[in-house]
Order: structure tokens, then sequence, then C-alpha cells
């Protein structure tokens, strides 16, 4: 298993573009979930999907996009790229039975928006 | 309003001592409470989760204790290596559904020989 997969590492922006973040998974996760990270910050949940065709904001949507067509992928979108979403995004997906698993994290795409 | 405190100043310790990080939260009634490693430029890993009515978790060198009275995790290496060197975040999950993760900032490790 590859676990969370996504594209790409890195990225510069300039301000005004648009750009889609990919990630994927392998585990057959319905839960899925995108974070950012910023320098001395805690990890900020953007967005979160429960399955194919559901997704819910989390604490930080604004200026984001998401959509989940099938259950391995769930891309970010950035519409209009500004400088405050220069930052370290993550995806990221649970188990979905029971309550209270672990979440398997991608390796992240450092994003800078010039 | 809601917080989650992690000891922003890195913990330097000498090998095969024991760490303690310490993870505080108010105004969180977490049913959940996560800890993770975090290596510079890379995603982070599950270590441990405790349940609320649990006081303690172990697994090989790592302990977890979780007091809802006091609202604390206490996260423990014993024996420590310089392998151990990373940031350990705790994370709360107050949903039950969705699994849904608020993250504290971490706390960075720094083992020296």
């Amino acid at each position: 298993n590859a676990g969370v997969t996504q594209t790409p590492k890195f990225r510069i922006l300039k301000i005004g573009q648009s750009m889609t973040l990919q990630c994927t998974q392998d585990m057959n996760h319905n839960y899925m979930y995108w974070y950012r990270q910023d320098p001395g910050m805690g990890l900020k949940l953007i967005y979160y999907s429960v399955g194919a065709g559901i997704t819910d904001k989390g604490e930080v949507p604004n200026g984001y996009n998401v959509s989940r067509s099938t259950t391995e992928d769930f891309p970010l979108r950035l519409e209009l790229a500004a400088p405050s979403q220069t930052s370290v995004y993550f995806c990221a997906s649970s188990y979905s039975t029971g309550r209270g698993h672990e979440q398997y994290f991608g390796p992240g795409t450092r994003l800078t928006v010039t | 309003s809601q917080k989650i405190e992690q000891n922003s100043e890195a913990l330097n310790i000498q090998e095969g001592k024991t760490a303690t990080l310490t993870c505080n939260y108010t105004n969180y009634s977490p049913a959940y409470l996560q800890w993770y490693r975090q290596d510079p430029g890379r995603g982070p890993v599950f270590l441990l989760l405790i349940r609320e009515n649990e006081k303690e978790k172990r697994k090989e060198r790592l302990k977890v204790t979780f007091d809802t009275t006091l609202k604390q995790s206490l996260f423990h290496i014993t024996a420590s290596q310089p392998a151990d060197s990373a940031t350990y975040l705790c994370a709360l999950d107050e949903s039950g559904t969705a699994s849904k993760l608020t993250f504290g900032t971490g706390t960075r490790l720094q083992v020296t020989l």
C-alpha cells in the first residue's frame, strides 16, 4: 500500500492564480481531511469528507474548495491564490467504523504564493 | 476560548533519560486524545490514542496519561534515544464522528548523546 499520496510536493504560485492539490489514498478509508500547517502553528482543518459525495467545512475553509467524487481522491482547489495561503498542506485519511481512529497523513505540499 | 497548549520551547534531554511532554487544554471535552510524531518536512505519524475513560496507555517505550479533571495529558518516552528527536503533537477529538482532530502546536524534543 502506498498509503496517502499528495502531489505536487512543492509549488510556487503568483497572486490570483489557481491550482489543485491532489490527494489519493489506497486504504479504502471513508474519512478524508485537508489541513494546513503554518510555521510554529498547529495543523488547522480546512475541509473534511465522510464519504464520496459528502464534504464539510473545517476551521479555516475560506479561499478553498473540495470535491469527493470517489473514495480514493480528495482534491483541494485554490481559486484565487493569496499570500496568506502560503503554507504546508497535508491530506489525511482514517477509518470510519467505530470512533476515535487515528489519521494517516500524506507527505505534504509546500505552497508559496508571491 | 478553546485552547490547546503544548510547551513551545524545545525539550532537550540526554540519551537514556525519560522525556515528558505536556498537553493542556481548556474549554474542550475530548472523547479521545491522540499523540503524533512529526519529523522535519514530513507528515505527522500516529503514535497513541487514549480514551476519556482511560487513565493510562502504553506502547513499548511510550506512555500516555489522560486526566480529564486537570484537562491534561502527559506523554512519556522512556530510555530515550537520539532517533526519538522530533516534534510531538497532541490532538483532541471532541466530535466522535468523522474523527475531526484539533491539534496543539507541538513540542520539539532533542535527545543528545
